[in-house]
């Protein structure tokens, strides 16, 4: 079993859509959750990051951390074009090894 | 823009040449990193150096040999690589060990897209 699973997509979507995106983890250790979106060719780029369980919103952007079921998720409202990227789960238990799912990809088609 | 800043951020090079990848920050984080990222792919990890000093190394072949001159830069030299080490290649620091809130979550670099001829 892989430390941290991730359906690779591809996900397709119509504007306006919410996008549920979702991790599984087997490590409980894990602590520290983060979401990344990642454009072709672009570097990782840091959308949220929660602590332990719970929730956490930002704008059109919700993180939701299940650790009793070592689940993951990111939610996206109101879904445009320039969402359509791949999205990366990663997570830590202190912060110096840090394990990726292998990335959702996803399209909003206008 | 991001706050970690890599260059080139482009980079073609034949097997026999000696060439150098940088990476700089200024946020005050003590822990860098170097990962490839193959297309398609998450990013693998190579090296981390924290405090300035190599604490993970991701049994990287010695043609990769990173260096960190001080807490601000890392560079990765690159030296007889093979093609099958085209990729790209991302820095990323955190604040991990220093506290604060977001201290573990990776910042990373725009990449440098190395093609190897």
């Amino acid at each position: 079993q892989k430390e941290v699973e991730q359906d690779p997509g591809p996900l397709s979507v119509p504007e306006g859509a919410i996008v549920s995106l979702n991790c599984t983890y087997s490590n409980s250790a894990f602590q520290y959750f983060m979401w990344y979106r990642q454009y072709s060719r672009k570097g990782p780029e840091l959308l949220m990051y929660t602590y332990s369980s719970g929730n956490k919103e930002d704008g059109r952007f919700t993180a939701q951390v299940d650790k009793s079921s070592k689940y993951i998720s990111l939610f996206i409202r109101d879904s445009q074009p320039s969402d359509s990227a791949t999205y990366l789960c990663a997570m830590t238990y202190y912060g110096q090894n840090f394990v990726f799912g292998p990335g959702t990809r996803l399209s909003v088609l206008p | 823009d991001t706050e970690v800043t890599q260059t080139p951020k482009h980079l073609v090079m034949g097997m026999t040449n000696k060439k150098s990848l940088k990476c700089e920050q200024h946020m005050g984080h003590r822990a860098m990193y170097w990962y490839k990222q193959k297309a398609k792919k998450p990013p693998e990890l190579m090296f981390v150096y924290s405090y300035e000093k190599l604490s993970i190394n991701e049994s990287v072949p010695s043609r990769f040999s990173p260096e960190c001159p001080n807490s601000s830069l890392l560079n990765l030299h690159l030296h007889a690589l093979q093609p099958e080490d085209s990729a790209l290649y991302l820095c990323a620091s955190t604040a991990a060990g220093q506290g604060g809130s977001g201290a573990n979550v990776l910042t990373f670099g725009a990449g440098s897209r190395l093609t190897v001829l």
